[in-house]
């Protein structure tokens, strides 16, 4: 069966440019989680969506980042005016709900020059 | 004191041997624990889950926790190169968020 899938796998951009990052999730899995993870380092939580319910917002770095969710489909993360500390790997992983395990995209691999 | 302790590595164990990767976590109410598995330039992928205390034992992996320490570890029988990774502790805590420990990274010597 399909996996989460994101799109793109790579984006390089200049400073200062808005980005938009999809992640399809697995289908039928209600929750859906936005993370970073920067060269070498750990997994930072961003963002959660589960069903209809208000999203966890409390990982976001600044208002220069935000995501969408409609329902159990297909989710974007936007940044804004971006900045070279935004260069990281953007991780999308979705599962049955917030207690179940969750199961990652590929990543989009974003390049701030 | 972090929510997910993970000693960073690296650890390095000869092919053949037992891999043992530990991980601590503060929350007491903490009910579900995951194991991922993520080599180099990769996206993690979920090897392992436990929800009891005691062991659970999957091929040549065993995960085990005990809640009472507030500890949980992934045991790697028969040690691969294939299995040279940085791993990856996940706990759900007690207000069920997910929170991951910074891995610990593996190396199997041939």
């Amino acid at each position: 069966g399909a996996g989460v899938s994101q799109s793109p796998s790579n984006k390089v951009t200049e400073k200062g440019k808005d980005v938009e990052l999809r992640c399809d999730p697995i289908s039928g899995h209600t929750a859906l989680y936005w993370y970073r993870q920067r060269l070498g380092q750990g997994l930072e939580f961003l963002i959660y969506f589960q069903g209809n319910s208000a999203p966890d917002k409390s990982g976001l770095p600044s208002d220069r980042f935000s995501a969408e969710r409609t329902g159990e489909s297909v989710s974007t993360l936007t940044i804004q005016r971006t900045q070279q500390e935004d260069s990281a790997v953007y991780l999308c992983a979705s599962s049955h709900g917030r207690s179940k395990p969750q199961h990652f995209g590929d990543g989009t691999r974003l390049s701030i020059l | 004191q972090k929510e997910v302790e993970q000693n960073s590595g690296p650890l390095s164990v000869p092919e053949g041997a037992i891999a043992s990767l530990n991980c601590t976590y503060s929350d007491r109410g903490s009910q579900s624990f995951f194991w991922y598995r993520q080599y180099s330039g990769k996206s993690p992928e979920l090897i392992m889950f436990i929800y009891s205390n005691g062991d659970k034992e999957d091929g040549r992996f065993t995960a085990q926790l005990n809640k009472a320490s507030q500890y949980v570890s992934l045991l790697i029988r028969d040690s691969q190169p294939s299995d040279s990774a940085t791993y990856l502790c996940a706990v759900i805590a007690g207000n069920e968020k997910l929170t991951f420990g910074t891995g610990t990274r593996l190396t199997i010597i041939p």
